[in-house]
């Protein structure tokens, strides 16, 4: 099994451009996650997912969008970028939820917008 | 109050010395709690998970759960080099999503 893979690694964006953050997992996992991570910062969660078809608001959803048509993909988008969402994200699985949650990350996208 | 707080460090521990990491949390109805390590440039990965008051032993790591004083810790024992990392506590809030804290940073000095 892969887990959870992301592509790209890394991107440079400039301000007002738009990107795809891919996010793919092989674990037959339902719930899937976006997190970003700025520096000495916690992971902050953007987007969640329980089931393809379905998502929901995190807690920084601004400037995001997401959307699951499949169990395994949930790519992140990005409309319009702006310096403050240079960051590292996250995406993450879980087989269930509730309070047995036990999350499996991918490696990260590492994006800078200039 | 942050929902979940941990000193950042860094905490800095002799090979071969215990290492004690540790995280408060505010919401008195959380129910399970993670411990994620994370090296430099990395993703976290999962070290432990505990949902019960006392003690869970996974070889060299020890997690401790004490939900009166809304406190979890994880004890490292004999720690080694390849133990530096940043230390993530994450907690299940109301909503049972992850609520992470900020992280310590664990030094381990040869």
């Amino acid at each position: 099994n892969a887990g959870v893979t992301q592509t790209p690694k890394f991107r440079i964006l400039k301000i007002g451009q738009s990107m795809t953050l891919q996010c793919a997992q092989d674990m037959n996992h339902n719930y899937m996650y976006w997190y970003r991570q700025d520096p000495g910062m916690g992971l902050k969660l953007i987007y969640y997912s329980v089931g393809a078809g379905i998502t929901d608001k995190g807690e920084v959803p601004n400037g995001y969008n997401v959307s699951r048509s499949t169990t395994e993909d949930f790519p992140l988008r990005l409309e319009l970028a702006a310096p403050s969402q240079t960051s590292v994200y996250f995406c993450a699985s879980s087989y269930s939820t509730g309070p047995y949650n036990e999350q499996f990350f991918g490696p990260g996208t590492r994006l800078t917008v200039l | 109050q942050k929902e979940v707080e941990q000193n950042s460090g860094p905490l800095s521990v002799p090979e071969g010395a215990i290492a004690s990491l540790n995280c408060t949390y505010s919401d008195r109805g959380s129910q399970s709690f993670f411990w994620y390590r994370q090296y430099s440039g990395k993703s976290p990965e999962l070290i432990m998970f505990i949902y019960s008051n006392g003690d869970k032993e996974d070889g060299r790591f020890t997690a401790q759960l004490n939900k009166a004083s809304q406190y979890v810790s994880l004890l490292i024992r004999d720690s080694q080099p390849s133990d530096s990392a940043t230390y993530l506590c994450a907690v299940t809030g109301a909503t049972n999503k992850l609520i992470f804290g900020t992280g310590t940073l664990l030094a381990v000095q040869p």
